[in-house]
């Protein structure tokens, strides 16, 4: 069965941290993973990553993709209070007709 | 162009009531999705469509109904709410599988 775990379910850090979220999947047939952010409401598009050992970069926030372990981590460097929120990793099986298996997400508060 | 919009923004049902909630795109995709989001659980996918005119059953598709009647419009049906469809109802879409753009969602308490 195709699944995708994310650990931890939940962090706590002060401003200033650097926190790493884990993603790991297994899938038949593996296509692309996406890393997404969920404040309040509805979730919102971070990132996608096709290609092993190619680290994508927006800002404080990085993530890369390792396809031989079969996992990504999201990086995210000095963190604001901001940046608390529900980080959701999903994976795109290689197969048509066939929707994202999201994890169950993890959930990062930062403390001022 | 306003994305994706879901109607309503909140909804209480009695039991054994049915109720439809409304998703529409105005980006032209051709996938649309219905997930739930209970604490601890993350998103569950319960029904999905690949076009107009066809759907299919994801991850928790029991007690709801779907239809894709036109492109850009996805419903999904409660024939016959129950408590433990309590839950908040997101609505997404893509022109293919990656890159979900999400609806603001639909908080349903069902007594």
């Amino acid at each position: 069965e195709d699944k995708v775990v994310q650990s931890p379910l939940s962090l706590v850090v002060h401003e200033g941290d650097t926190v790493t979220l884990n993603c790991s999947y297994e899938v038949t047939n593996f296509r692309s993973l996406l890393w997404y952010k969920q404040e309040k409401k509805a979730p919102t598009f971070l990132f996608m990553l096709t290609s092993s050992g190619i680290e994508k970069k927006s800002g404080r926030l990085s993530s890369i993709l390792d396809k031989k372990e079969l996992f990504s981590i999201l990086n995210i460097t000095a963190t604001q209070t901001g940046d608390s929120a529900v980080y959701l990793c999903a994976v795109e099986p290689n197969q048509a007709g066939t929707a994202l298996i999201f994890g169950k997400g993890t959930t990062l508060s930062v403390s001022s | 162009n306003a994305g994706v919009t879901q109607t309503p923004k909140f909804r209480v049902l009695k039991t054994g009531q049915s109720m439809t909630l409304l998703c529409a795109q105005d980006m032209n995709h051709e996938y649309m999705y219905w997930y739930r989001q209970d604490p601890g659980m993350g998103l569950r996918l319960i029904h999905y469509s690949v076009g107009e005119g066809t759907t299919a059953k994801g991850e928790v598709p029991d007690g709801y109904n779907v239809s894709r009647l036109k492109k850009q419009n996805f419903l999904l049906g409660l024939e016959s709410a129950a408590p433990s469809q309590t839950s908040v109802y997101f609505c997404a879409s893509s022109l293919i599988q990656n890159e979900q753009f999400f609806g603001p969602g639909t908080r349903l308490t069902v007594l």
